[in-house]
């Protein structure tokens, strides 16, 4: 069964510094990756998404990530975060073992923006 | 409609109660998941539906939970004899065919059980 490990679970950053999250899965196979955005009280939205192709993907507002395969990687970037963007980050994957159904998430990561 | 809409937001129950939740999908969207949000667990699938039928009911954690749903549209989560370990945030997700490799999970704003 897969697993997705990301390795903060808080990060506080200063407005305007840069941002990145990491996130790592373990399947040996041909997988989808998502990173889905909390903001508070608000519902779990997709930020992002890799499916094959370019493995730099650019998500909304301002958002990317790069897909390192033998890394087994798919690590958030942001260059200049926003107040806006305090928000939980969750990295998350599917795999034919799930008939590419079912997302195993992260735990998370809580990111805190100071202005 | 226009996204996921679940029902009811909150939920407070007393130890011992049974409690459903719904899950109304985007229109037309052939697969429905259920999500379980906790402290500490993160979140954790708990079945999904292909139309009516749930071929993949692996993350229910315990007899307790069932899952239905019909007309291929709305879904109901039936807990019973609800434990204090069973408070969590509910969420439900829909995406169009859940059997393509590209199908993208949209999900609902969930529902909060808090089991007292």
């Amino acid at each position: 069964a897969q697993s997705v490990s990301q390795h903060n679970h808080h990060v506080i950053l200063s407005e305007a510094a840069s941002l990145e999250l990491g996130c790592n899965y373990s399947y040996g196979g041909t997988v989808n990756l998502f990173w889905y955005v909390q903001y508070p009280g608000q519902h779990l939205q997709l930020l992002l998404k890799y499916f094959s192709g370019d493995p730099l993907v650019k998500g909304i507002k301002g958002f990317e990530a790069e897909f390192i395969k033998s890394k087994f990687s798919f690590n958030l970037r942001k260059p200049s975060v926003q107040w806006s963007d305090t928000a939980e980050y969750f990295c998350a994957v599917n795999a034919p073992g799930s008939g590419y159904s079912t997302l195993t998430f992260g735990k998370g990561t809580m990111l805190l923006v100071s202005p | 409609g226009a996204g996921v809409s679940q029902s009811p937001s909150n939920k407070v129950t007393e130890k011992g109660k049974d409690v459903e939740l719904r899950c109304d999908p985007i229109s037309g969207h052939t697969a429905l998941y259920w999500y379980r949000q906790s402290l500490g667990q993160g979140l954790e699938f708990l079945i999904y539906f292909q139309g009516n039928s749930a071929p993949d009911k692996s993350g229910l954690p315990s007899d307790r939970f069932s899952a239905e749903r019909t007309g291929g549209s709305v879904s109901t989560l039936t807990i019973q004899r609800t434990q204090q370990e069973d408070s969590a945030v509910y969420l439900c997700a829909s995406s169009s065919t859940g059997r393509r490799r590209t199908d993208t999970q949209y999900f609902g704003p969930g529902t909060r059980l808090t089991v007292l």
